[in-house]
């Protein structure tokens, strides 16, 4: 069935470091790829998403890239800051499947 | 746009007792809504997906009877945890997508259930 495998946590960076979370997907049709961000508390909210081959998700400094070939997602930003800290999950769906299969999710915590 | 808000965000309840949770889309229709269940550290497991006019289809292993799911308007999906225990006490979040955009959802913020 369709799954998700990201890179177990918990991750601890300084500040400005560079941050990658890889992320690994197995797909049955044509998914659309996703990567969540949970601040301590609260709900999921949208950080990037992808919905073909070679596309880019980009927001707040953080991309990943679809990749096909490599069935992966890997999730990056070039200068972490402490408001960063979070649980990211990568996610995918398939279309009209109704679905949504997540990573187990990873932690990050920056440290000033 | 795409927000989903949940009611309430918090609860205490009592062994026994049931507690309704409320899932609302605010500025658009939801055909679906989808019920998940977050432990401690974990990652999401989905319990039901939730279809406006119609029953509810849970996920292997959830007790229909037990968490009720009611999905009465295009807007607006419960869930009721009856008998509580403190074993369901858990992070219980919703989602929904928009009509004709099925491959993408909108979550709640989660409402924490303590059930002592």
């Amino acid at each position: 069935g369709d799954s998700v495998t990201q890179m177990e946590g918990p991750v601890t960076l300084s500040e400005e470091a560079f941050l990658t979370i890889n992320c690994t997907y197995t797909a049955t049709g044509y998914p659309s790829l996703f990567w969540y961000v949970q601040y301590p508390g609260e709900g999921l909210q949208l950080l990037l998403k992808a919905t073909k081959a070679d596309d880019k998700g980009s927001n707040k400094g953080f991309e990943a890239t679809y990749r096909k070939e490599t069935t992966s997602f890997h999730l990056e930003k070039g200068s972490v800051q402490v408001s960063d800290s979070a649980v990211y999950f990568c996610a995918l769906s398939v279309p009209n499947n109704n679905d949504m299969r997540f990573g187990a999710g990873t932690r990050l915590t920056v440290k000033p | 746009g795409a927000v989903v808000s949940q009611h309430p965000s918090w609860v205490i309840c009592k062994s026994g007792t049931s507690v309704k949770i409320e899932c609302r889309s605010l500025d658009f229709q939801a055909t679906t809504m989808f019920w998940y269940r977050q432990f401690p550290k974990q990652s999401l497991m989905l319990m039901a997906t939730s279809n406006e006019g119609s029953k509810a289809t849970y996920e292997q292993g959830v007790e229909k009877d037990k968490f009720l799911i009611n999905h009465a308007s295009l807007t607006l999906s419960t869930l009721t945890v009856t008998s509580a225990h403190p074993e369901d006490s858990s992070f219980y979040i919703c989602s929904a997508h928009l009509a004709g955009i099925t491959y993408e959802q909108y979550f709640g913020p989660g409402t924490r259930l303590t059930v002592t």
